[in-house]
């Protein structure tokens, strides 16, 4: 069974912090995601990367930078959090042939900024 | 520029009737589409997909259909149960486009006992 773990459930931080929300997958999986999820507005891609040290923009990467330093962990970073990034943020992770792009998301991290 | 849009907030449905959810799209190149269902506090979980070269595809109570000319599918379910209680949400998959997904807003649906 595919398990795709989020550091936190609940954060909240304060206006310019540095904020690292942390990704695990266990599936050995190499396709990994950020989302947020503000309502009204469904699931945003953020970043993505599909290996090691790589990594791409999504549709709404401002603000965010990512890092995968190991396969199995994506890293989110809002170098100076603001209030407009107060969201639901999910990450997820696919094979990279799977013949249904089926993503596994994890839990969520809910981020209120202050 | 939402190229998935489900312009249905919410649906509510009574236990054992049909609920349709629907979903539009606006890019020609997608060419797999796939619906996610979500429960509070809990991250996404798949549904049940389709590609692009079929026009339906059923799994137990879930059908989903493809018009590809209307650019529109949906997502039957029936009958409706409690449990299928969600927000659902539709995603498409853009032919060259790698593994990213492009997801629709989301429809919640209650199923009122």
């Amino acid at each position: 069974d595919v398990k795709v773990t989020q550091s936190s459930r609940y954060l909240v931080k304060r206006t310019g912090e540095k904020v690292f929300l942390e990704c695990v997958q266990d599936m050995d999986h190499e396709n990994m995601f950020w989302y947020r999820q503000d309502p009204g507005l469904g699931l945003r891609l953020i970043y993505f990367s599909y290996d090691v040290k790589m990594k791409e923009k999504g549709d709404i990467p401002e603000g965010y930078s990512v890092s995968r330093e190991k396969k199995e962990r994506f890293s989110l970073i809002l170098e100076s959090a603001s209030t407009n990034q107060t969201s639901m943020y999910l990450c997820a992770s696919s094979l990279f042939r799977d013949r249904n792009y089926e993503q596994y998301f994890g839990p969520g991290t809910r981020l209120t900024v202050t | 520029d939402q190229q998935v849009k489900q312009n249905s907030p919410s649906l509510s449905v009574q236990e054992g009737r049909i609920s349709i959810l629907n979903c539009d799209y606006t890019n020609s190149m997608f060419d797999y589409f796939l619906w996610y269902k979500k429960y509070p506090a809990e991250g996404p979980t798949f549904l049940i997909s389709i590609s692009s070269i079929k026009d339906k595809n059923e799994d137990g109570r879930f059908t989903v259909f493809l018009n590809k000319s209307a650019k529109h599918l949906s997502l039957h379910i029936v009958p409706s149960q409690p449990g299928d209680s969600a927000v659902y949400f539709c995603a498409a998959r853009q032919r060259q486009g790698a593994q990213k997904l492009v997801f629709g807003q989301g429809t919640r649906l209650t199923i009122n006992p």
